[in-house]
């Protein structure tokens, strides 16, 4: 399967400590996207890449908060001191930037779930 | 926000048509209706995206009305599997990348 992989699948963590989530996306799509879900609600916007380039980041994301895409692959979502309302599903998506299609279809990854005690 | 309406919950029999509606009334000439869906606990799975022409692939049917004010998104042939929330989005056809805006979407919940 060469779809978006997520990892860990599952995080839990005490309050205060720092988490990193890695996003593999599908290879040569190079565009990234970072979406946050709490329960009972849709994913909410967080942040993207096109290649290495950070575009554009959400108002939730907040200064504790930084994602990377060094090489313009894999990507990297950084959670310092985290606190109890972090609580969520961390979803990755990826797409592919074209010359003839004008609209791009995001494809998901299984997310990360993170518990903050 | 979302610029879509759509029922918070829906029932249908295993193997008949599953039609969810949505309502876009706002939309705009550029934007595109994609549908994805939801499965507990995974991530959310690309269905189809329209214009204005009906669409469909092996997973759907897409029918968006003349006026581009509503669409249906049709599962011929519901299964157990297709239990799922089902997201509704409008999205400009703009060449940069635009993300995508959830609602609350419709559970669907297939009986067998």
């Amino acid at each position: 399967d060469t779809g978006v992989s997520q990892d860990p699948r599952h995080k839990i963590t005490k309050r205060g400590q720092n988490v990193t989530f890695r996003c593999d996306p599908i290879s040569e799509h190079n565009r990234l996207y970072w979406y946050r879900q709490t329960l009972g609600q849709g994913p909410e916007f967080l942040t993207y890449f096109q290649n290495e380039a950070q575009l554009e980041k959400s108002r939730l994301l907040s200064d504790r908060f930084s994602a990377e895409r060094p090489k313009g692959s894999f990507s990297t979502l950084e959670i310092q001191r985290t606190e109890q309302g972090d609580s969520a599903m961390y979803l990755c998506a990826s797409s592919s930037q074209s010359t003839t299609v004008i609209t791009d279809t995001q494809y998901f990854g299984p997310g990360t779930r993170l518990t903050v005690l | 926000d979302a610029k879509t309406t759509q029922p918070p919950s829906m029932d249908c029999a295993e193997g008949r048509a599953a039609n969810l509606p949505c309502n876009h009334s706002t939309i705009s000439g550029n934007e595109y209706v994609y549908w994805y869906r939801q499965i507990h606990s995974q991530g959310p799975q690309y269905i189809i995206h329209g214009l204005k022409n009906n669409e469909t692939n092996e997973m759907a049917s897409l029918i968006i009305t003349e006026d581009r004010k509503s669409s249906t998104l049709i599962l011929p042939h519901a299964t157990l599997r297709d239990t799922a929330v089902y997201y509704c989005i409008v999205r400009p056809s703009l060449q940069g990348a635009q993300k995508l805006v959830f609602g609350q979407g419709t559970r669907l919940t297939i009986n067998p």
